[in-house]
């Protein structure tokens, strides 16, 4: 099947930094990525929809000044956490559409676990 | 109430045990429905879709009955390697809208 990186795939920072992740299709294009995030025990939640040359489409109570994301490219898709705070620890994955097969299956990147001491 | 809801388990059950998951889903206009694998501290992976007619996919069936809006899924036979969190999946709008999963423990 497709393959989805991230980086990094882990990550500790401190409080009040910035913490980008990438989100790549290795091979093919995807012209809609998916940011998603998990808290520990519960499930995936969607935080933004990011099409490839326009903006990202943020869902509710999602802050679009605290996640900023970036899809320049067919291939590529960055989440920035901006100003970090412990809360914001989770994992975080991001998925891509592969509209090459039978159906638009999402492809899921292997996540980021972000710790925010 | 919950877009999506699953049984809470977590299941135990020995190998070649055959286990139920049970999974309901509030919107009407959901399209399409899969059912993924998540393995601890991993991605999850798509373990089968599902279809109106049931499907079934080697030791997996599925279910759907969307008068009542409801999914199953069966194994038959576990296998140690099936412990894992199970997520029932509908796809609406454009969007995959997780359930919160049930855990399988598959002991020897």
């Amino acid at each position: 099947g497709a393959v989805v990186s991230q980086h990094p795939s882990w990550v500790i920072c401190k409080s009040g930094t910035s913490v980008k992740i990438e989100c790549r299709s290795l091979d093919f294009q995807a012209t809609t990525m998916f940011w998603y995030r998990q808290f520990p025990k519960q499930s995936l939640m969607l935080m933004a929809t990011s099409n490839e040359g326009s903006k990202a489409t943020y869902e509710q109570g999602v802050e679009k000044d605290k996640f900023l994301i970036n899809h320049a490219s067919l291939t590529l898709s960055t989440l920035t956490v901006t100003s970090a705070h412990p809360e914001d620890s989770s994992f975080y994955i991001c998925s891509a559409i592969s509209t090459s097969g039978p159906y638009n299956e999402q492809f899921f990147g292997p996540g980021t676990r972000l710790t925010v001491l | 109430r919950k877009e999506v809801e699953q049984d809470p388990g977590p299941f135990n059950v020995p190998e070649g045990a055959t286990v139920a998951f049970n999974c309901t889903y509030s919107n009407s206009a959901s399209q399409s429905f899969f059912w993924y694998r998540q393995d601890c501290r991993k991605e999850p992976k798509l373990l089968m879709s599902v279809y109106s007619s049931g499907n079934e996919d080697g030791r997996f069936t599925a279910q759907l009955n969307r008068a009542s809006q409801y999914i199953s899924l069966l194994i038959r036979d576990s296998k140690l390697s099936d412990s894992a969190t199970y997520l029932c999946v509908p796809y609406q709008g454009g969007k995959l809208i997780f359930g919160q999963g049930t855990e399988l423990s598959v002991k020897p």
